[in-house]
């Protein structure tokens, strides 16, 4: 079974500070990791993803991600934040070694709040 | 433009009233998904559809129903039988890349916010 754990359930920062959400997962095989960021009351958006490659990944609005294998983490990074990526932020996993190709595991979500 | 819609955005039930929300796509994806949101545990999936005419239960399928009788439609309907249908009902959709292995995002709907009386 694949899993994902955001140990955070808010995270607060000043604008213009470097931002980190935590994410670890849990997959049998090898993982596709996602970043979404949700508004209040609207769908979720996509911000990045890693698949393979550079353990780097950068994605919209100037966000970059971390794929750390011995770690299992995924963390989203910003160098500077703004008041306006305050919001709620999920990590999400797919295990591509499993049976269930098709399905994406959401973790409880971390609300990140920059203060001006 | 495309992208997914879902109908109603705020829906009012009584209890013991089924009600079915709506998800239409026009990206030509063929996954589509249902997810229900309540605070502070994430996002949960309810059922899942790889392609017309099949699907499958995700994790919390009991008191729910789907339908996949077209690629841009996968309608929900929240049965009486679901003892806390309050929630945000989150719809999605997802392609298929050449070999049947998918490795892209989700497209998600704006959502619709289910309450009951």
């Amino acid at each position: 079974a694949q899993s994902v754990a955001q140990p955070e359930d808010q995270v607060n920062v000043a604008e213009g500070n470097p931002l980190t959400v935590k994410c670890t997962y849990s997959v049998s095989g090898n993982p596709y990791l996602f970043w979404y960021v949700q508004y209040p009351n609207r769908g979720l958006q996509f911000l990045l993803k890693y698949i393979t490659g550079d353990n780097l990944v950068k994605g919209s609005y100037g966000f970059e991600a971390e794929f750390n294998k011995s770690q299992t983490s995924f963390h989203l990074k910003k160098p500077s934040a703004l008041v306006s990526d305050s919001a709620l932020y999920f990590c999400a996993v797919r295990d591509i070694g499993g049976g269930s190709n098709y399905k994406l595991t959401f973790g409880k979500g971390t609300l990140l709040t920059v203060n001006p | 433009d495309g992208g997914i819609t879902q109908s109603p955005k705020y829906l009012f039930r009584k209890e013991g009233q089924n009600v079915t929300l709506s998800c239409e796509q026009n990206l030509n994806h063929d996954a589509m998904y249902w997810y229900r949101q309540d605070p502070g545990q994430g996002l949960r999936l309810i059922y899942y559809s790889q392609i017309v005419n099949d699907f499958q239960k995700g994790d919390i399928a009991e008191g729910y129903s789907v339908s996949r009788e077209k690629k841009e439609s996968f309608p929900l309907t929240v049965t009486s039988a679901q003892k806390n249908p309050t929630a945000f009902y989150l719809c999605a959709s997802s392609a298929r890349l050449a070999g049947g292995k998918n490795t892209g995002e989700l497209f998600f709907g704006e959502g619709s916010r289910l309450t009951v009386l």
